[in-house]
């Protein structure tokens, strides 16, 4: 089983649609959780950054973590074309904070 | 864009060969860390230097090694390349402590695409 599984898509929606993605794990010791998005061809992009439960927002973005379920999530609101990407989710423990454990990436597709 | 620079950006090598590649961390970062990317998969970590030494590894051979320089720019060396090590390398780096958002944050450059035939 790998320590943290993400739903692999491919998930398409209409243009100004709401987006979940979700990550579930296994190691009760991560504590910082970071969602990146990647396009095609390039390096990831940090997008957000959380480190306690609860919600974080920036802009159309929010993080939510649950630890007590072991479960994350970002949803993204009114949805844009631009927003067409691959996202990861990442996750680190406090003894190993820089060491990222990453889920396998969901893809999105907003059309237009 | 982040200011982590890697090269080359592509390379093709045979099986059995050795490769070498760079990678400039962004300005005030210390800590550098490397990623393989497989197709279709996420990232997995091959290790991480800090002040210039090994400071954490994954499950990876030894035939993959690196290097931090004081300038805190670095290298990962692979030798006796296997056709299962055709992917993207990223290399990511992190700011000093007390420094950034979190001490778990880490900005990616824009990867090497190596494949080995």
């Amino acid at each position: 089983q790998k320590e943290v599984e993400q739903d692999p898509g491919p998930l398409s929606v209409p243009e100004g649609a709401i987006v979940s993605l979700n990550c579930t794990y296994s190691n009760s010791a991560f504590q910082y959780f970071m969602w990146y998005r990647q396009y095609s061809r390039k390096g990831p992009e940090l997008l957000m950054y959380t480190y306690s439960s609860g919600n974080k927002e920036d802009g159309r973005f929010t993080a939510q973590v649950d630890k007590s379920s072991k479960y994350i999530s970002l949803f993204i609101r009114d949805s844009q074309p631009s927003d067409s990407a691959t996202y990861l989710c990442a996750m680190a423990t406090w003894s190993s904070a820089r060491q990222l454990t990453f889920g396998s990436g969901t893809q999105l597709t907003v059309l237009p | 864009e982040t200011g982590v620079t890697q090269s080359p950006t592509h390379l093709i090598k045979t099986r059995g060969q050795q490769v070498t590649l760079r990678c400039s961390s962004q300005s005030g970062h210390n800590t550098v860390s490397w990623y393989q990317q497989a197709l279709g998969q996420g990232p997995q970590f091959i290790f991480q230097y800090y002040r210039e030494e090994e400071n954490g590894r994954g499950n990876f051979p030894p035939r993959f090694s690196g290097l931090q320089f004081p300038n805190y720019s670095s290298e990962l060396n692979v030798n006796a390349l296997e056709l299962d090590d055709s992917a993207l390398y990223l290399c990511a780096s992190s700011p000093a402590l007390g420094q950034g958002e979190g001490i778990a944050e880490a900005f990616f450059g824009q990867g090497t695409r190596l494949t080995v035939v």
